[in-house]
């Protein structure tokens, strides 16, 4: 069974930093590509960020482009995202999700559970 | 403003048929696959259609969805109250070199 856990959110400043971790289990890690999707609390889905299988491709939102690093870890199975420069409309619910293959293009499968990172003075 | 479309919301009795729309443009539904996710109440989305209309296993055939152009359709027939979610679209965009998403249909089950 596919699980991905994320962790490393919490109630953090503006212009701050975070780095959440998602900890990979159930399948072969190296084989697919991962993402990082955010959620607003009743809101719609916003996609943060994304991985292909050997980290040869990124991709990032413009909303978080030159703030956010995403990166992942064969050894460990995780993947990671590093938020710096926080602002006030980063706050969301932060989902660690799969892709269906090894692009970033393929369609997101499976998603963990989320994160929440709340931005606030 | 999602770069997708969608209803916002969406109704039926137990039983029915409903379809939920997504409209796109030729850089992301035009020259890409579509997917659709169900969001039920307090949960992570779970992926619903790939590839336009390819069910995942453990998907019910209740679930169908189509492509044509730069629109997309999620159906859903034989109506259940447990079918009572947010249901969003999304495909990647070639010209953004991003995922994008609809903004969300609610479904409501009379």
């Amino acid at each position: 069974e596919v699980q991905l856990v994320e962790s490393g959110g919490g109630l953090v400043q503006p212009g701050t930093s975070l780095r959440l971790s998602c900890a990979a289990s159930g399948f072969t890690f190296d084989d697919y590509a991962m993402h990082w999707v955010r959620q607003v609390p009743g809101k719609g889905l916003e996609w943060v960020s994304g991985i292909s299988w050997n980290s040869v491709y990124i991709a990032y939102a413009d909303s978080v482009k030159g703030r956010f690093t995403i990166s992942r870890d064969k050894a460990k199975k995780s993947l990671y995202l590093q938020m710096n420069s926080l602002k006030t409309e980063d706050t969301a619910l932060y989902y660690c999700a799969r892709g269906i293959g090894v692009v970033v293009p393929a369609a997101i499968g499976s998603w963990g559970q989320g994160v929440l990172v709340t931005v606030s003075s | 403003q999602s770069v997708l479309t969608q209803p916002p919301s969406a109704s039926g009795t137990p039983g029915q048929r409903v379809t939920i729309s997504c409209s796109g443009s030729n850089s992301n539904i035009g020259n890409s696959f579509v997917c659709w996710f169900q969001q039920l109440p307090g949960t992570a989305p779970r992926l619903l259609i790939y590839r336009n209309n390819e069910r995942p296993s453990g998907v019910p055939d209740r679930f169908s969805a189509s492509k044509s152009g730069t629109s997309g359709s999620l159906a859903i027939s034989g109506l259940r109250s447990e079918d009572e979610a947010d249901y969003f679209c999304g495909a990647w965009d070639d010209s953004l070199s991003l995922w994008v998403f609809g903004g969300g249909t609610r479904l409501t089950v009379l």
